[in-house]
């Protein structure tokens, strides 16, 4: 099983459409929990970041942390064809060092 | 603003060369990361440090070694380069965690390596 999972996709949804992307991970201590967004041929940044169960709203995205069923997600309200990209999850045990495992990503694809 | 560089963006070596892949943070950042990333694998973690002159193996460290002479600078060595190590290398940095960081890492702009 790997650490952290995602659907590879592609996702694909009309722009103002919600996009919801969606993982889970294996570790049950992990402490802190991450969205980044990948443009084709570019590096990661970070959308979002959540360490506690419920929800966190950041403009136009929302992340969800539910630690009981081992699972976060990202909502994209209004999406929109610049958000187009591949977003990977990825979890931090923060135990003792810094240990970040990363998904392999869910391609988004907002079709105009 | 956060910056991390890399040294190339494209690089192409013959088998058996060694190579040096350099990144440089000025964020005063304590750990600094190597990843390469393939289609399908993810990111993929090869070597980290938390302080200068320290290092820990990642989860691929074969055929790799790293240095960090200095806060900033991060290097990467491909030893005697080989066709599977063609790959995206990405570089990245973070601040030391102190129990409440938000262990957010700030990636260079990657250097497409390719081995032939």
């Amino acid at each position: 099983q790997k650490e952290v999972e995602q659907n590879s996709g592609p996702l694909s949804v009309p722009e103002g459409a919600i996009a919801s992307l969606n993982c889970t991970y294996s570790d049950r201590g992990s402490q802190s929990f991450f969205w980044y967004r990948q443009y084709s041929g570019k590096s990661p940044e970070l959308i979002m970041f959540i360490y506690s169960n419920g929800d966190k709203e950041d403009g136009r995205f929302t992340a969800q942390l539910n630690k009981a069923s081992q699972y976060v997600s990202l909502l994209i309200r209004d999406s929109q064809p610049s958000d187009s990209a591949t977003y990977l999850c990825a979890v931090s045990n923060s135990g003792g060092y810094q240990k970040v495992t990363f998904g392999t990503g869910t391609k988004l694809q907002v079709i105009p | 603003d956060v910056k991390v560089t890399q040294s190339s963006r494209y690089l192409v070596k013959r088998t058996g060369e060694k190579v040096f892949l350099e990144c440089v943070q000025d964020m005063d950042h304590e750990n600094m990361f190597w990843y390469r990333q393939d289609p399908g694998l993810g990111l993929r973690l090869i070597y980290f440090s938390y302080d200068v002159k320290m290092k820990e193996k990642g989860d691929i460290p074969e055929g790799y070694s790293v240095s960090r002479e200095k806060k900033e600078r991060f290097s990467l060595i491909l030893e005697s380069a080989s066709t599977n190590q063609t790959s995206m290398y990405l570089c990245a940095s973070s601040d030391f965690f102190t129990g409440i960081s938000t262990d957010t890492q700030y990636f260079g702009p990657g250097t497409r390596l390719t081995v032939l």
